[in-house]
């Protein structure tokens, strides 16, 4: 079973400030997908990456797909109290059967 | 338009007791996917079903079972609960296709809770 690993684990930060979360496996993934959970609710998916390399931008947060395919980053830029929750991070495994999700970054940014 | 829908919000259960949950999809959605997550450990895929049909399982004992229904709906059945059953217990629906979560966007419902004592 390909695995997914995210850190750090919790992060606290004050508002303003830019943070980076990381998704690492030792498993090449097919496509990756970032989703953020808050308290009491099911995830929400933020962006899927696809390709090697690839960089995609949400507003102010910047996702981007390692080139050997096995690793993903998300950048958070000026953090907003609103940006808390639960990161996490899915794959699908390289033959397209697995779907697996990482254990996640709880964020919490204080205004 | 209604969410993703699951019932009971919260479950407690004893140990060797058995357990159903439902889930309503959002309309139009035919997969539904279960997914347990237990604390520290991260979203854990159970199965997945499309149009009636169970499409992939989890690395999850038989005891864990479910059904997709005609109008799409469906059930997770847990037997024999165990301590360590205690989770959250996600659904999450997405439109037709065998291409499965990563191509058809998965819209989660709320959980339900779960806990055995």
């Amino acid at each position: 079973t390909q695995l997914l690993e995210q850190s750090p684990q919790f992060l606290s930060i004050q508002e303003g400030e830019n943070l980076t979360v990381y998704c690492n496996s030792s498993s090449v993934f097919s496509s990756l997908q970032w989703y953020r959970q808050e308290p009491g609710e099911g995830p929400v998916l933020l962006v899927t990456v696809v390709t090697g390399g690839e960089v995609k931008k949400l507003k102010r947060l910047t996702f981007q797909f390692g080139d050997a395919r096995k690793d993903s980053s998300l950048h958070i830029t000026a953090a907003q109290p609103g940006d808390t929750g639960l990161y996490l991070c899915a794959g699908l495994d390289n033959y397209g059967q697995n779907f697996v999700f990482g254990p996640g970054t709880r964020l919490s940014v204080l205004p | 338009e209604a969410g993703v829908t699951q019932s009971p919000t919260h479950l407690i259960k004893t140990r060797g007791q058995q357990v159903t949950l439902r889930c309503s999809p959002i309309s139009g959605h035919t997969s539904v996917y279960w997914y347990q997550q237990a604390l520290g450990l991260g979203l854990q895929f159970l199965l997945w079903y499309d149009e009636g049909e169970e499409r992939n399982r989890g690395n999850f004992p038989p005891r864990f079972s479910g059904r997709q229904f005609p109008n799409y709906s469906s059930e997770l059945n847990v037997n024999a609960l165990e301590l360590e059953d205690s989770a959250l217990y996600l659904c999450a629906s997405s439109s037709s296709g065998l291409a499965g979560p990563m191509y058809n966007e998965q819209f989660f419902g709320p959980g339900t809770r779960l806990t055995v004592l």
